[in-house]
């Protein structure tokens, strides 16, 4: 099956300070969606991006589809952005399930 | 905004025991959903919903897990007989269409099974 990779595992930024989140996957996909999870466990739906490019407020994503990777950015990050956030692909063989990748874990101190 | 609501938002059952959980999906939502995350671990598929009957399922879904659409608004997960692998925070889901758009996912039940 397809395989969803992220990177880095674990990030820990000062407030104030950008990041790059990155997602690999191994196959076409259908569907990717990036996810926050906040400290809570809540799972909060970022973005719906197969491709292209999108942005809300200090988040933005791009997914590069023929390159197989997509990339989140977060500008002056907050405290409140800490949690972890996944990346989950929809393969091409199905049209009900999303596959997660094992997220990147961040925390942003004051 | 509306949001899918799940309960009980913790559950402790003891092995062997029969547990429920049960969703609220958003109200014109058609594809309902349940994953799960065991503990520090990656969210997991479990089923996919749709016109009363499962269009999809994974390898974790054996036979001693059901779903159900009871009534119009409810959905739930039915665990026959806990073990203590399945101690983890389930999520469920729903998406207005097929999964080709976003998905929206419940605050999840976190079970314990001693």
């Amino acid at each position: 099956g397809i395989q969803v990779e992220q990177s880095p595992p674990d990030l820990i930024l000062q407030e104030g300070a950008n990041s790059t989140l990155r997602c690999n996957f191994s196959d076409s996909v259908n569907n990717l969606q990036w996810f926050h999870q906040n400290p809570w466990g809540q799972l909060i739906n970022l973005f719906y991006i197969p491709s292209g490019t999108k942005q809300n407020g200090r988040l933005s994503a791009t997914t590069v589809a023929t390159e197989r990777y997509s990339l989140l950015y977060i500008s002056s990050s907050q405290t409140t952005d800490s949690g972890v956030y996944f990346c989950a692909v929809e393969g091409m063989d199905s049209s009900y399930k999303l596959i997660f990748g094992s997220g990147t874990r961040l925390l942003v101190r004051p | 905004e509306p949001e899918v609501t799940q309960t009980p938002s913790h559950q402790v059952t003891q092995m062997g025991q029969e547990v429920i959980l049960r969703c609220v999906p958003i109200s014109n939502h058609l594809y309902f959903y349940w994953y799960r995350q065991i503990l520090g671990q990656k969210v997991e598929f479990l089923v996919s919903f749709y016109n009363n009957e499962i269009s999809e399922k994974s390898e974790i879904f054996d036979d001693q897990f059901s779903v159900e659409r009871p009534d119009g608004s409810n959905f739930t997960l039915k665990i026959r007989s806990t073990k203590l692998e399945d101690s983890a925070m389930y999520f469920c889901a729903s998406s207005e269409r097929a999964m080709r758009e976003k998905l929206f996912f419940g605050s999840g039940t976190q079970l314990s099974v001693l």
